[in-house]
């Protein structure tokens, strides 16, 4: 089974401080991605990752950036964490597209970090 | 522009009745993918299901089932003989062509009561 894992189930930071969240999969994907979820909004991506080093905006990528160093890992950055981005983060990964019409495959979650921010 | 519609926002049944969750899409593309997410109290998201947008025949696994009609842009899923342990929010969600991005809707929050 793929294991995708958030390095915090709970997280509580402090307004302006740099907030470093750790994603970690274990099956080899290519593809990684992270979301936050919020209540009547569903999820929204904010970035997202097809390849090491390599890192695309989401639909709300502002007050983010991302880091992918090695294929495994994926860490989303808060530079300067604000009250609004109190949320539940949400990391997956998937693996590549294959050729033919079994492609786009699923994305595999973590647990999800819940961050309060003071 | 790619867009996904759940529009129910919650849905209470008693045990053992059966349930639709409703899911309208859409898409110009002609090659899409359809997806259905579990979201249990403990927040991960679990993998139901994925369609592709040229096999419309219907599915079924144990007691859930998946209802894909391109005519009206629907994908819903029943659970049938609902159980406690389906209470969840549940999302449906849309990939377009080769893109490895989905879009997920808002989610339909699900309690089955005992």
């Amino acid at each position: 089974d793929v294991k995708v894992t958030q390095s915090s189930r709970y997280l509580v930071k402090r307004t302006g401080e740099k907030v470093f969240l750790e994603c970690v999969q274990d099956m080899d994907h290519e593809n990684m991605f992270w979301y936050r979820q919020d209540p009547g909004l569903g999820l929204r991506l904010i970035y997202f990752s097809y390849d090491v080093k390599m890192k695309e905006k989401g639909d709300i990528p502002e007050g983010y950036s991302v880091s992918r160093e090695k294929k495994e890992r994926f860490s989303l950055i808060l530079e300067s964490a604000s009250t609004n981005q109190t949320s539940m983060y949400l990391c997956a990964s998937s693996s590549i597209p294959g050729t033919g019409l079994y492609s786009n495959q699923p994305q595999h979650f973590g647990d999800g970090t819940r961050l309060s921010i003071l | 522009a790619q867009k996904v519609t759940q529009a129910q926002t919650e849905i209470s049944v008693v045990e053992k009745e059966d349930v639709t969750l409703d899911c309208v899409y859409e898409t110009r593309d002609t090659t899409y993918y359809l997806f259905w997410y579990k979201q249990p109290p403990s927040g991960e998201l679990v993998f139901l299901i994925r369609r592709n947008s040229f096999d419309e025949q219907n599915e079924i696994s144990g007691r859930y089932s998946w209802n894909f009609q391109k005519s009206t842009s629907s994908f819903n899923f029943t659970i049938t003989a609902s159980q406690v342990v389906d209470s969840a929010v549940y999302f449906c969600a849309l990939s377009e062509g080769r893109d490895d991005k989905i879009i997920f809707g808002k989610g339909t929050r699900l309690h089955i009561l005992p």
